[in-house]
């Protein structure tokens, strides 16, 4: 069965940062794009990256460009978001979700809580 | 202040029908297609509706979706009580060339 099972959360300093894994099984990962998505605490969800099936296109949300960097590798079935010049608003849920042939979001993982404060 | 515009609430009584809506623009729902997640506190969003009406397999068929121009919506039929979540619809735009996100409609059965 597909599961995406993300890590590497935790509290970290404003300024510093952090690097989320999501580690993917029961799919063959490297059909796929994939995207990272967040909920800050009382929020709605807020999209953040996509990475396509080969890691050759990516798509950020205004908020976190030039910031945050999503890479994969297939050789691992891992995605992967590096963040950069973290903030207190970067505080959140972080879950990664998969496409499919006509679509995105038929699996997420159960997300990894960041907290960025001093 | 989220790009796809839903009501921050909405309400019914059990086996009721309760349809919330999702309004957006050209770039977005006007263009492309529109999905609907279920979300529970601390838990994996759902996916419950891709391509504007299509139900991934196990989503029972008393949700339905639907989308005209800019505007989309999500339909529960037979409201149950486990149906109370939080409701959104996301979309691709073109202009911000990414995915955007209503601000999610919480459901709640009376």
């Amino acid at each position: 069965q597909v599961q995406l099972v993300e890590s590497g959360g935790g509290v970290v300093q404003p300024g510093r940062s952090l690097r989320l894994s999501c580690a993917a099984s029961g799919f063959t990962f490297s059909d796929y794009g994939m995207h990272w998505v967040r909920q800050a605490p009382g929020k709605g969800l807020e999209w953040v990256a996509f990475i396509s099936y080969d890691g050759s296109n990516e798509n950020y949300g205004d908020s976190v460009k030039g910031r945050f960097t999503i890479s994969r590798d297939n050789s691992k079935n891992t995605l992967y978001l590096q963040m950069h010049s973290l903030r207190a608003e970067d505080t959140a849920v972080y879950y990664c979700a998969k496409d499919f042939q006509v679509g995105w979001g038929d699996y997420w993982g159960q997300g990894t809580l960041v907290t960025v404060s001093s | 202040q989220s790009v796809l515009t839903q009501p921050p609430s909405a309400s019914g009584t059990p086996g009721q029908r309760v349809t919330i809506s999702c309004s957006g623009s050209s770039s977005n729902i006007g263009s492309n297609t529109v999905n609907w997640f279920q979300h529970l506190p601390r838990t994996a969003p759902k996916l419950l509706i891709y391509s504007n009406n299509q139900r991934p397999s196990g989503v029972p068929d008393r949700f339905s979706g639907s989308k005209s121009g800019t505007s989309a919506s999500l339909a529960i039929s037979g409201l149950h009580s486990e149906n109370e979540a939080d409701y959104y619809c996301a979309a691709w735009d073109d202009s911000l060339n990414g995915v955007v996100f209503g601000g999610g409609t919480k459901l709640t059965v009376l």
